[in-house]
């Protein structure tokens, strides 16, 4: 398909463990963004990259969070030492223009045991 | 700072209208958005307004600024079963580059019959 595609889209985990979420954006969207969405709450930002700038890393809760996005395209969220408190659905978004329209993927959601 | 604040909960009567309300603290926002989630789904542009207009149209939906008290307003005329879902406001304080969008807590919108 032609939109974000995230991958699993359900991951349950013990604390304690590492996980990797990964998010396909669309082909030639030069921005990618990672939110965090938790029962509740509204949508968190955690980082966004833009094209070959450095990564705006200031949503990122703790140093077990860490991003990357390879060759422009492909990115992968990792959490390490996962806690109960890192369970939520995690957003991937991509986009193209100054106009602000992010396109989203289905998410994936977390359940840390 | 940015901070979008939003009602967590609605319910209307099919056939009624809708108005789902939305204040901002960054006046340098230059355009605000208004995103849709259904159920299990990711976030999807509904309409986004310029902060030099008051107010935008499109079929049942009417987006109303008010830059002065930072306000910013949703209303869906007629609304349907289909338009229960929850809905994010959401602020672009720059200009002229895709940069990450500050998302309101989101209002989740029950259409009863």
């Amino acid at each position: 398909g032609a939109g974000v595609s995230q991958s699993p889209s359900n991951k349950v985990t013990e604390k304690g463990k590492d996980v990797e979420l990964r998010c396909d954006p669309i082909s030639g969207h030069t921005a990618l963004y990672w939110y965090r969405q938790s029962l509740g709450q509204g949508l968190e930002f955690l980082i966004y990259f833009q094209g070959n700038s450095a990564p705006d890393k200031s949503g990122l809760p703790s140093d077990r969070f860490s991003a990357e996005r390879t060759g422009g395209s492909v990115s992968t969220l990792t959490i390490q030492r996962t806690q109960q408190e890192d369970s939520a659905v995690y957003l991937c978004a991509s986009s193209l223009g100054w106009t602000g329209e992010l396109f989203f993927g289905e998410g994936s959601r977390l359940t840390v045991l | 700072g940015e901070d979008v604040e939003q009602s967590l909960f609605l319910s209307v009567r099919e056939g009624d209208s809708s108005v789902i309300n939305c204040t901002y603290t960054d006046s340098s926002s230059t355009y605000l958005y208004w995103y849709k989630q259904e159920p299990g789904a990711g976030l999807q542009l509904l309409t986004y307004i310029f902060s030099n207009m008051d107010m935008k149209q499109d079929q049942r939906l009417t987006v109303l600024l008010n830059k002065k008290d930072k306000h910013l307003s949703l209303r869906i005329a007629d609304t349907q079963t289909g338009d229960s879902a929850i809905y994010f406001c959401a602020e672009n304080p720059n200009t002229g580059t895709a940069s990450k969008l500050t998302f309101g807590t989101g209002t989740r919108l029950q259409v009863t019959l």
